[in-house]
């Protein structure tokens, strides 16, 4: 079963606005992370972020982690035509020994211009 | 340059045929994992290693098969016990507890 569940499953904004999607999961964590996939490509890592961080920057991107709600956000400030893609929380799970990731539905994200 | 690498791109399968898809690494990673896609969903785990000459099933391995002779190659099979095996298969890998690097994918169609 998966892990991490994305909201909202779509979301469509213009170009400059910015964009939040968040993520819920269900078990304790050693750390979260966030990947995005352009149409019919592999997954690109965005940022990880562990389970005793609250907050990191990467850029654009701004993500939030809440591990007594189980929620993390992720924000994209002044979204441009190329953020067009899917996008992916994965957990790693703290009853996992090594560190296998669960990944969510993904929101997909459409920024026209 | 290190990446992961997958072939073919495109693969089509006759029915009860077994296909093999291709899965490199040259970024040293201990770790291989593959996924499953389906169209408008997210990665479902089928099978994983995490170090040479081991492997262990993930969430949906029924029908599937898998080898890790090499720590760089981690290929899958797709086996004629696989009913619905038309999707998009990524491969991955990835250091212990750390960010997994993708390949490009693979896109298996039966026909």
């Amino acid at each position: 079963s998966q892990q991490g569940e994305e909201d909202p499953q779509a979301l469509s904004i213009q170009e400059g606005e910015n964009a939040t999607m968040n993520c819920s999961y269900k078990t304790s964590i050693n750390n979260l992370q966030w990947y995005r996939q352009n149409s019919g490509r592999g997954l690109v890592h965005l940022i990880l972020i562990r389970s005793n961080e609250r907050e990191k920057h990467s850029g654009r991107l701004r993500v939030t982690l809440d591990t007594s709600k189980k929620s993390s956000s992720l924000l994209i400030t002044a979204s441009r035509a190329a953020d067009t893609a899917s996008y992916f929380c994965a957990t790693d799970a703290t009853t996992d020994s090594w560190g296998k990731l669960q990944f969510g539905a993904g929101t997909q994200v459409v920024v026209t211009p | 340059d290190g990446g992961i690498t997958q072939s073919p791109k495109y693969l089509f399968r006759k029915e009860g045929q077994n296909v093999t898809l291709s899965c490199e690494q040259n970024l040293n990673h201990d770790a291989m994992y593959w996924y499953r896609q389906d169209p408008g969903q997210g990665l479902r785990l089928i099978y994983y290693s995490q170090i040479v000459n081991d492997f262990q099933k993930g969430d949906i391995a029924e029908g599937y098969s898998v080898s890790r002779e090499k720590k760089e190659s981690f290929p899958l099979t797709v086996t004629s016990a696989q009913k619905n095996p038309t999707a998009f298969y990524l491969c991955a890998s990835s250091t212990d507890r750390g960010s997994y690097t993708f390949g490009s994918g693979t896109r298996l169609t039966v026909v």
